[in-house]
């Protein structure tokens, strides 16, 4: 079955950037069917969407990250990415990768989720 | 923004209680809201969509309600393992936004 898997530094440096790499095995990403997304949890809280990425390279970001954040996808290697930059103490959280996956047409949920992984700037 | 409030925050009760958690959205969402349960250390898991949809695989004990601002998930029965964080998310705007979360804890 399909799986998702982050990958990448657990600590990162304040003013640095934030690189992390979402593998998707047993399936692909070349699908016009879903897109794909990194999302956040900071300790204790709520969960904070970042963005999503299509297949054909088309993005969307949370307003309150954009001009910090740049997601990429490679199809070839089944995998998409996040980049943040300039990143606080503030960016410190559970970054999570999931797919996006819609139903009648238009209303797209996280289907699936990979385990996360903490990133802590310090 | 959409900006998603839920509550109450937190919530005790029993096993086989019925419960009811709220999520508002600050503008009219249709019925694009989602709902995830969350156990900790792990990642959410769907359990609702488009406001009154069940996941496959999803206990029936778990329902959805709502549509526009008021949406509310209704858990009937609580099981031992019911006891998490639940979370609401908008998929109405491109920029998707979650509630801050209610976590059940067992009374």
């Amino acid at each position: 079955q399909v799986q998702l898997q982050e990958s990448g530094p657990r600590l990162v440096k304040p003013s640095e950037t934030l690189s992390l790499t979402c593998t998707v095995s047993g399936g692909s990403v070349s699908s016009s069917s879903f897109h794909w997304n990194w999302i956040r949890q900071p300790p204790g809280k709520g969960l904070e969407w970042i963005g999503n990425i299509f297949y054909t390279g088309s993005t969307n970001y949370n307003p309150s990250l954009k001009g910090r954040v740049t997601i990429s996808v490679d199809t070839s290697k089944k995998q998409f990415s996040l980049k943040l930059t300039s990143v606080t103490a503030a960016d410190t959280a559970v970054y999570y990768c999931a797919r996006g996956g819609y139903s009648y047409g238009h209303y797209w949920y996280f289907d699936l989720w990979g385990r996360g992984t903490l990133v802590t700037v310090s | 923004d959409i900006q998603m409030t839920q509550f109450p925050s937190s919530l005790s009760a029993s096993v086989g209680d019925r419960v009811t958690i709220t999520c508002r959205a600050s503008q009219s969402i249709s019925t694009f809201l989602n709902w995830y349960q969350q156990k900790p250390g792990k990642a959410p898991n769907l359990l609702i969509y488009a406001a009154t949809s069940l996941q496959s695989g999803v206990p029936s004990r778990f329902s959805g309600s709502g549509s526009g601002t008021d949406f509310t998930l209704t858990i009937t029965s609580l099981q031992p393992e019911d006891f998490a964080t639940y979370s609401c998310q908008q998929s109405y705007s491109t920029s998707y936004s979650f509630g801050q979360g209610t976590k059940l804890e067992i009374k």
